[in-house]
């Protein structure tokens, strides 16, 4: 079983340019969530996917934006890149087949280190 | 989601036992406490969870008193690599919902 993946793990950009963030789920997750985690705080919450749908969204301005694929990965969209973006973004999955069958255990991935100059 | 409450930071010496505690003083009867941990540059990891009575995997005990109102994370052997920041957290579990508030966490330091 193969864990959370996410890419690239580092990167740097400058202000006002777009970036991508990629997450490949755990296998036979169906939910992906991505979080923001600035230094020394804890992880912060942007939005979650499911069925290809983001049904689920913190306090994040619509230039984050996301997408889901059928195999379940996804995509986080960063738009006119600000320099309070730097964190380390995170990718988290989990399995929604019910909720008897959902245990709120959340797996997540090493991250993506952005820093914006 | 009930907000929760954690020292700052916490140091243990290896071998013992280290307790984490965690106030949650407006928990409401539907939301379960989780614990996550996060080791260095890494992403949080799970550790364990509960809704009202005490829960032991094989990483830890979750001790949750009767009112609610707080817990405590026990490892009951702590080694140098359990040196991470532990996460309380508060929540509903419904289907659709992955949205962990995380706090800012204690930092635990095991030391020789």
């Amino acid at each position: 079983e193969t864990g959370v993946t996410q890419s690239p793990t580092h990167l740097i950009k400058t202000r006002g340019q777009q970036v991508t963030l990629r997450c490949s789920s755990q296998s036979g997750h169906n939910t992906v969530s991505w979080y923001q985690q600035a230094l020394g705080q804890g992880p912060q919450f942007i939005f979650q996917y499911y069925r290809e749908e983001e049904n689920g969204r913190g306090n994040f301005p619509p230039r984050f934006s996301g997408l889901q694929f059928p195999n379940y990965s996804s995509e986080l969209n960063v738009n006119a890149l600000e320099l309070d973006d730097s964190a380390l973004y995170l990718c988290a999955s989990s399995s929604q087949l019910s909720a008897n069958t959902n245990t709120g255990e959340l797996f997540f991935g090493e991250g993506s280190r952005l820093t914006v100059l | 989601d009930a907000k929760t409450t954690q020292p700052t930071s916490m140091d243990c010496a290896e071998g013992r036992a280290a307790n984490l505690p965690c106030n949650h003083s407006t928990i409401s009867g539907n939301e379960y406490v989780y614990w996550y941990r996060q080791i260095h540059s890494q992403g949080p990891q799970y550790i364990i969870h509960g809704l009202k009575n005490n829960e032991t995997n094989e990483m830890a005990s979750l001790i949750i008193t009767e009112d609610r109102k707080s817990s405590t994370l026990i490892l009951p052997h702590a080694t140098l690599r359990d040196t991470a920041v532990y996460y309380c957290i508060v929540r509903v579990v419904r289907i659709g919902n992955n949205d962990m508030r995380f706090g800012a966490g204690t930092r635990l330091t095991v030391k020789p």
